[in-house]
């Protein structure tokens, strides 16, 4: 049963502190993005990567985030210095370019921050 | 930029149907996704229009018209558990971006 594996599941952390979050894309899956939910904001794209290229990091804040994917197996981000504005269910998600309409999603890593 | 709107809420009847639009704004339309998000759980994938028309996948359909920047997700013989946040999602752009809409959260009612 292939799915997309998301840690930690939660994660509560002062203001300040570096927040890393890991994905593990469905296996043969080569584009893989971030989502950040919130009540306020709904769904936001913050970043996706295509063959773990990077395409579109526009909906990220810069200076503090940061996405990579240092294998096919594995897309990571950062948050440093994280602030309470951040807190959110974060979402990573994986499809193939066969089904780029299909996007599978992991279950989230909900960060709060104190 | 791409701009979507839907419904905030919609209550329907258990047994009924129900229809929540989407209008989009975008440059370089691929396609319409819809997707179903559960109270605490993750997006799962619905339905995808790429042309105009209904497309069908068991109790729930999607519809597109591209001249119009419009589409809908239809709910027939409404059960309890389709009670959830359902969001629209266009597919644009040379790199196959994915905006959401805001969603809408629909109750089902006894």
């Amino acid at each position: 049963d292939a799915r997309v594996t998301q840690t930690p599941r939660d994660k509560v952390t002062e203001m300040g502190q570096e927040v890393t979050m890991r994905c593990q894309p469905i296996l043969g899956h080569n584009t893989v993005f971030w989502y950040r939910q919130t009540m306020m904001q709904g769904l936001e794209l913050l970043a996706y990567f295509r063959n773990r290229a990077p395409l579109d990091d526009s909906g990220m804040p810069k200076d503090r985030f940061s996405a990579e994917m240092p294998d096919a197996t594995l897309a990571t981000l950062k948050i440093q210095p994280s602030e309470p504005r951040d807190s959110a269910v974060y979402f990573c998600a994986s499809g193939s370019l066969d089904t780029y309409n299909e996007q599978f999603f992991g279950p989230g890593t909900r960060l709060t921050v104190l | 930029g791409q701009s979507l709107e839907q419904p905030s809420e919609v209550t329907a009847v258990e047994g009924a149907i129900v229809q929540i639009n989407c209008t989009y704004q975008t440059s370089g339309f691929y396609g319409l996704s819809w997707y179903q998000q559960h109270d605490g759980g993750a997006p799962t994938f619905l339905s995808y229009n790429a042309l105009d028309g209904l497309e069908e996948t068991g109790r729930f359909s999607s519809f597109l018209s591209r001249s119009d920047s419009y589409g809908y997700l239809l709910l027939q013989e409404l059960q309890m558990k389709d009670s959830a946040s359902y969001f629209c999602a266009v597919i644009s752009g040379g790199y196959q971006k994915v905006t959401f809409g805001t969603g809408t959260k629909l109750q089902v009612i006894p």
